[in-house]
């Protein structure tokens, strides 16, 4: 079973503050994607990394895949209040399905 | 265009009926995959479609469970005689063809057995 981590589950900052999150797993992914979700809403897509070692940019969102293909990290650079939703990670399984993080809820306070 | 689209967005229900949650599919793709989203936790994969067939249902947890797809567009997920522990978000994504296309998702049937 591919499980992958994320962490912190809640975090709650200033709007302004940097902040990184982090998804791990002990397993290769083909690729990995990074979903923001509103309440009531589904998952909607950030970025796809692929690469291993690649960089992508999003105005103020950094997204980095591991030169193993196994974990990824989200960088938030001055935190606006319209941040604030629930980020998931999820690692393509094949060409199929995806596995899902439990998700890390941000809240950034003004 | 219009997006996905699920119904009903709310379903109540009692331990032990059944239940069906209805998906619409953006137009045109042939790939549509249920997930399971439980309270505080990220989408569980269910199953995929790829046209009117079910390529990959590992992820249905027990034979309550069935889906269907009969003309390649709409979904139905079925779920026979409910349990307390079915109470979850039911998400419904589709994608042009698969086979790591971007998945559009809907926004979800929130199911509650009482």
């Amino acid at each position: 079973t591919q499980l992958l981590e994320q962490s912190p589950q809640f975090l709650s900052i200033q709007e302004g503050e940097n902040l990184t999150v982090y998804c791990n797993s002990s397993s290769v992914f083909s690729s990995l994607q990074w979903y923001r979700q509103e309440p009531g809403e589904g998952p909607v897509l950030l970025v796809t990394v692929v690469t291993g070692g690649e960089v992508k940019k999003l105005k103020r969102l950094t997204f980095q895949f591991g030169d193993a293909r196994k974990d990824s990290s989200l960088h938030i650079t001055a935190a606006q209040p319209g941040d604030t939703g629930l980020y998931l990670c999820a690692g393509a399984v094949g060409a199929q399905k995806l596995v899902f993080g439990q998700g890390t809820r941000l809240t950034i306070n003004p | 265009g219009a997006g996905v689209s699920q119904t009903p967005s709310n379903k109540v229900t009692e331990k032990g009926k059944y239940v069906e949650l209805r998906c619409d599919p953006i137009s045109g793709h042939t790939a549509l995959y249920w997930y399971r989203q439980s309270l505080g936790q990220g989408p569980e994969f269910l199953i995929y479609f790829q046209g009117t067939g079910a390529a990959d249902d590992s992820g249905l947890p027990n034979d309550r469970f069935f889906a269907v797809r009969p003309e390649g567009s709409v979904s139905t997920l079925k779920i026979q005689r409910t349990e307390r522990g079915d109470s979850a978000v039911y998400l419904c994504a589709s994608s042009l063809r698969g086979r790591g296309d971007e998945q559009f998702f809907g926004p979800g049937t929130r199911l509650t057995v009482l």
